[in-house]
């Protein structure tokens, strides 16, 4: 089946400017999560959804970022007045609503990523 | 803070020899412990979690909750094994580490 899909895939845009990134879940899955993965680290927590609703944005490193889920399924991760030290690549992932057999952990599907660079 | 740590970020071996990846957390109680693989040009993918016990691809991964570390092994390396390695932790989010290459050569 389809997994989770993210566009664009290369997103390039100038300092100042508004992008959009946007993820398509699995189908099914109440669980959507947003990271950002700069180069050579890990990727980082940024918000995770359930269902409509924003459970944890924590890691949301300004206001400037803003994400939605309108309807339990597609997000869009939204940033304001881009800066450079924005340029990363963001992942999205998405688990279903309950636990795979054997455990009570809730695997995540990672997207192929949008690559973000701010000039 | 929370952390998690991997402290070589390239790990090159021959084919057929032993390989361990190093993973320390640093967190108040115990988190759940995970490690992911990104093969060249796919996407992130979980290979096995500490609660599973299980081995992945001949991989295993020992819990020592005593040294707070989750290491990565595997007997024998073979040249698919090639991709980058991140460990995780999650209490609530998941917390990834830095990632350590692993490359293998023949």
């Amino acid at each position: 089946g389809a997994g989770v899909s993210q566009t664009p895939s290369n997103k390039v845009t100038e300092k100042g400017k508004y992008v959009e990134l946007r993820c398509d879940p699995i189908s099914g899955h109440t669980a959507l999560y947003w990271y950002r993965q700069s180069l050579g680290q890990g990727p980082e927590f940024l918000i995770y959804f359930q269902g409509t609703g924003a459970a944890d944005d924590s890691g949301l490193p300004n206001d400037r970022f803003f994400a939605v889920r309108p309807e339990g399924s597609v997000s869009t991760l939204k940033i304001q007045r881009t800066e450079r030290g924005d340029s990363a690549m963001y992942l999205c992932a998405s688990s279903p609503p309950s636990p795979i057999a054997g455990g009570t952990l809730y695997e995540q599907y990672f997207g192929p990523g949008t690559r973000l660079t701010v000039t | 803070a929370q952390r998690v740590t991997q402290p070589e970020k390239l790990l090159s071996v021959f084919k057929g020899a032993p390989v361990e990846l190093k993973c320390n957390y640093s967190y108040s109680g115990s988190p759940e412990l995970f490690w992911y693989v990104q093969y060249s040009r796919q996407r992130l993918q979980l290979l096995l979690r500490h609660i599973s016990r299980e081995s992945i691809k001949g991989f295993t991964a020992d819990l020592n909750k005593g040294e707070t570390s989750f290491h990565l092994k595997k007997p024998f390396a073979q040249e698919e094994d090639s991709a980058m390695y991140y460990c995780a932790a999650r209490k609530g989010k998941l917390q990834f580490g830095a990632g350590t290459q692993v490359v293998v050569t023949p």
